[in-house]
C-alpha cells in the first residue's frame, strides 16, 4: 500500500455542485493531516489541517477517520476559482520523523462554468 | 514580512556543473524542507532540517547535499548536475504544527 494514496481524477464538475476527495494513508502512527492546493506552475499552499473531530471553513469540510486510515475534503458550491490540485498531506508519525510529510500525488479539480 | 523565498527562480545548468539554491524566511519556523516535483511524481521530499545545524535524509537525497548553518536559510546543492535533476525544487518551512508554507520554486533544467 501507498504510503499516501489519492482519487486519480481529475474531477470535472459544474460550478455549484458539491465535490468529495478521499485519501488513504498506510501509517497508523500519523498524527498530522493536511489538504493543500496547488494552481498551476505555482507552489502548494496549505488549504485546511485535518482535525480528529472534523472541521469546516466556510465551503470546506475535512474529515478523518483514523480507524479507516482515511481523509475526506468536501467542497460545497464550487466556484471557478477552486479549480486546482487538491494535495492530501500525512506525517510519518513516530520518533524524529514526526517532521516529515508524505505528499499525496493529488487530485486535480477543473470547475466548468 | 517576505515568507519563504527561494533564489534562484530558473536556472539552466549543463551535465556535471554544480550549483546551490537557496531558501530563506522570516517566520522563525524550525523545519524546513527541501522538495522536487515532476510531472506525475507529485511532491518528494529531498532532505530537510528539524532545527539550525541539523539535516535528514528524505525519499530521494542521493545526488543533493544540504546544510541549516543559521535557522533563516537552508541550502541545497548539486555537486555534479545530471538530466534526471531537471525538476521543480521547492522549499518549504513548518512550525511544531507542522503546516508548510512553501516559497515559489526554483525551475532547474539540466541539459
Amino acid at each position: 500500500r501507498k504510503e499516501v494514496e489519492q482519487d486519480p481524477g481529475p474531477f470535472n464538475v459544474p460550478e455549484g455542485a458539491t465535490v468529495a476527495f478521499n485519501c488513504t494513508y498506510s501509517n497508523s502512527a500519523s498524527q498530522s493531516f493536511f489538504w493543500y492546493r496547488q494552481d498551476c506552475r505555482k507552489e502548494p499552499k496549505l488549504l485546511m489541517s485535518v482535525y480528529s473531530s472534523g472541521n469546516e471553513d466556510g465551503r470546506f469540510t475535512a474529515q478523518l477517520n483514523r480507524a479507516s486510515q482515511y481523509i475526506s475534503l468536501l467542497i460545497r458550491d464550487s466556484k471557478l476559482s477552486d479549480s486546482a490540485t487538491y494535495l492530501c498531506v500525512v506525517n510519518k508519525g513516530y520518533g524524529g520523523s514526526q517532521g516529515n510529510l508524505i505528499f499525496g500525488k493529488g487530485t486535480k479539480l477543473s470547475v466548468k462554468p | 514580512n517576505a515568507g519563504v523565498t527561494q533564489t534562484p527562480k530558473f536556472r539552466v545548468l549543463k551535465t556535471g556543473q554544480s550549483m546551490t539554491l537557496l531558501c530563506a524566511q522570516d517566520m522563525n519556523h524550525e523545519y524546513m524542507y527541501w522538495y522536487r516535483q515532476d510531472p506525475g511524481m507529485g511532491l518528494r521530499l529531498i532532505h530537510y532540517s528539524v532545527g539550525e545545524g541539523t539535516t535528514a535524509k528524505g525519499e530521494v537525497p542521493d545526488g543533493y547535499n544540504v546544510s541549516r548553518l543559521k535557522k533563516q536559510n537552508f541550502l541545497l546543492g548539486l555537486e555534479s548536475a545530471a538530466p534526471s535533476q531537471t525538476s521543480v525544487y521547492f522549499c518549504a518551512t513548518a512550525d511544531s504544527t507542522y503546516e508548510q508554507y512553501f516559497g515559489p520554486g526554483t525551475r532547474l533544467t539540466v541539459t
